[in-house]
């Protein structure tokens, strides 16, 4: 049972205009959600997280938009950069018998196209 | 230098073999976890471990073990390997903060093929 899905394996978008990743949910003792970003040969690397009272969170290109109601969350980058292709995975975090858990959605390979 | 790295990087085995993947940090962190990361199913957590005398099964652990030899140090096994523990396995550390989740720093991983 997956709690955490990307619906979309990938997704193109040309350089210079917004990406927009998705990301639903089943669990709603998520409390914290996070996006991951992965190049090739390489591990996740943080990216930005959101808290379950919150709707939005910015970081510089990077808003991560929530709407708890629907389960859903999304990652938005503007302007997109050659530099932002990568698999980008959304994760949930709750607490599971008093221990922080990740549950990790099965990625978006983003391509910038020049 | 990497903070978090993993030996080997990649690795063929046969079915049966005993394996052993190894991670050591140099970010001092307490934390530190096992992922396997398969094609359509994401990162999924393996075991983890939040200091040397602490030891955790994540969600998918059968068939697997590990060892924490130190802080710097977290070992996994796979005693007997079978064709579909071929993935790419992850090593991470995180160090708790305030009531946030912690941010994981993750190795480069380790490519596994077990015929």
């Amino acid at each position: 049972d997956q709690q955490v899905k990307q619906n979309s394996p990938s997704l193109s978008v040309q350089e210079g205009r917004i990406s927009i990743l998705n990301c639903d949910y089943t669990n709603s003792m998520f409390d914290y959600f996070l996006w991951y970003k992965k190049y090739p040969a390489e591990g996740p690397t943080f990216l930005i997280s959101i808290s379950s009272i919150k709707d939005k969170n910015e970081d510089g290109r990077f808003t991560v938009f929530l709407n708890k109601s629907a389960k859903h969350l999304s990652l938005h980058i503007v302007p997109s950069q050659p530099g932002d292709s990568a698999v980008y995975f959304c994760a949930a975090s709750a607490l599971d018998f008093g221990n922080e858990k990740l549950t990790f959605g099965t990625g978006t390979r983003l391509t910038i196209i020049p | 230098d990497a903070d978090v790295t993993q030996t080997p990087r990649n690795r063929i085995t046969k079915t049966g073999k005993r394996i052993m993947l190894e991670c050591s940090q140099t970010k001092g962190h307490d934390r530190m976890y096992w992922y396997r990361q398969d094609p359509g199913l994401g990162l999924r957590l393996i075991y983890y471990s939040f200091d040397v005398k602490d030891i955790n099964k994540g969600e998918i652990s059968d068939g697997y073990s590990v060892s924490r030899q130190a802080q710097a140090k977290f070992s996994l096994s796979l005693e007997s390997a079978i064709p579909n523990q071929t993935a790419l396995y992850f090593c991470a550390t995180s160090v708790p903060g305030p009531r946030s989740p912690d941010t994981q720093y993750f190795g480069p991983g380790t490519r596994l093929t077990v015929l």
